[in-house]
């Protein structure tokens, strides 16, 4: 089956500690991105990557950082310098090139920092 | 910057009544999306409207742009306890780059059987 697999589901971790979220895809899809989810609200753009080996900052990038070295995986790392680090990420990717692309998206990654 | 609202924040209806939520946009867009996201699950893309004046329909769903491209609604008929979640609308800035997507805060939509 064809889609998008994030892990882990749920994630627990101390302050002060970084944590990296996987985002594999088997869709072939050029285009990958990270979304932040909080409670009523819509979702944020952290990263974007359009093509391997190449990334750009979304609308609320501080504190995380991103790799693309396959066009397969885009993980997220979200770092100490994270103030508010406690949400839901989403990862999605689009066939990308055109405007027109809908995003497909995993099933999240549920980060909570005690 | 570039804004993308919708109302309202959360609606419940009896089953069989029907919804709509509407999304504004403080700058004009190509395109608009449609999502759809079910509680505890991940958005689901409905459907996307490119023209002005665009009206589409998914069976018991009807979907507009606006004529100036700033403002979109999504209506559901005679709404079924499947049409529960979070609807949200998402537009693409005229002019912008074409990866970046502005999510509306959704609409929650509780649907009493």
């Amino acid at each position: 089956d064809g889609g998008i697999t994030q892990s882990p589901k749920y994630l627990f971790r101390k302050e002060g500690q970084n944590v990296t979220l996987s985002c594999e895809q088997n869709l072939n899809h050029d285009a990958m991105y990270w979304y932040r989810q909080d409670p009523g609200q819509g979702l944020r753009l952290i990263y974007y990557s359009q093509i391997v080996n190449d990334f750009q900052k979304g609308d609320i990038a501080e504190g995380y950082s991103v790799s693309r070295e396959k066009k397969e995986s885009f993980p997220l790392t979200v770092t100490s310098a994270q103030k508010n680090p406690t949400a839901f990420y989403l990862c999605a990717s689009s066939i990308g090139s055109t405007n027109t692309g809908e995003l497909f998206f995993g099933e999240g990654s549920r980060l909570t920092v005690l | 910057g570039q804004q993308v609202m919708q109302i309202p924040q959360y609606q419940h209806v009896q089953e069989g009544e029907d919804f709509t939520t509407y999304c504004n946009s403080s700058t004009t867009l190509s395109n608009i999306q449609w999502y759809k996201q079910r509680p505890g699950g991940h958005p689901v893309f409905l459907i996307q409207l490119v023209k002005s004046g665009e009206v589409k329909k998914q069976k018991r769903l009807t979907f507009q742009f606006g004529e100036a491209k700033k403002n979109s609604s999504l209506h559901i008929t005679a709404t079924q306890t499947t049409d529960v979640g979070t609807y949200f609308c998402a537009g693409r800035l005229v002019g912008g780059s074409n990866y970046k997507l502005t999510f509306g805060k959704g609409t929650l939509l509780t649907v009493n059987p």
